[in-house]
């Protein structure tokens, strides 16, 4: 049974600073691999989507990558602001849909003024 | 173009009572998938629909149950309700084929108590 596993639990960082949010998955039989955000009370906003033939992906500030054969990826928040204050989630899928996934339990992230 | 909607947003029900839950999924989108997020076992995938047919379910009782219909909005209905089914249930679209087939839209969901 795949196992997705998010460090760290929560992350305050002082605006600006770059950092690194970590994703360990034990199955590497994936199709993909999801980035999501969580807004308190809201529902989640997909960030970005490595396909598992693939080893990053980028969108304006954040990067992410994936190493299947570890079962590791990393979300890189480049100049970070207090807006980037959220949960981040990672997600695989695998088994019988690519849209079928199994979420890591986040990180919530703080961004301080 | 209207995201994933969700009614209704909130609910309290009692314990051995029933619910229905309503996604409409953005237009055009054929898959509807739906989770449920709870914080002691956080995200978990309940079932996918794809064109009127359950694709693939999670690992739920069968309490918990769900539709398609022609025009792609889904249901999902949870009977006998329990203390432990307290929780925001997610909805989320895709095109279901072809580029940005696996790409999940999430609808804000449905929140769901139980007393």
């Amino acid at each position: 049974k795949q196992e997705v596993t998010q460090i760290p639990a929560a992350l305050s960082v002082p605006e600006g600073e770059n950092l690194v949010l970590n994703c360990s998955f034990t199955d590497s039989a994936i199709y993909n691999l999801q980035w999501f955000r969580q807004d308190p009370g809201k529902g989640l906003t997909s960030l970005l989507l490595i396909q598992s033939s693939q080893r990053e992906q980028t969108s304006g500030r954040l990067n992410a990558s994936l190493d299947k054969s570890s079962g590791r990826s990393t979300l890189y928040i480049a100049a970070s602001q207090p807006g980037d204050s959220a949960t981040y989630l990672c997600a695989v899928s695998d088994g019988g849909s690519a849209r079928q996934l199994t979420f890591g339990s986040g990180t919530q992230l703080t961004v301080l003024p | 173009k209207a995201g994933v909607t969700q009614t209704p947003r909130y609910l309290i029900k009692t314990r051995g009572q029933q619910v229905t839950l309503s996604c409409s999924p953005i237009s055009g989108h054929r898959s509807v998938s739906w989770y449920q997020q709870t914080p002691g076992q956080g995200l978990q995938f309940l079932f996918e629909y794809f064109s009127e047919t359950q694709r693939n379910k999670g690992n739920f009782p069968g309490r918990f149950s769900g539709r398609q219909f022609s025009n792609s909005r889904s249901e999902m209905n949870v009977s006998t309700l329990e203390l432990g089914d307290s929780a925001l249930y997610l909805c989320a679209s895709t095109l279901g084929t072809g580029p940005g087939a696996n790409v999940l839209t999430f609808g804000a969901g449905s929140r769901l108590t139980v007393l």
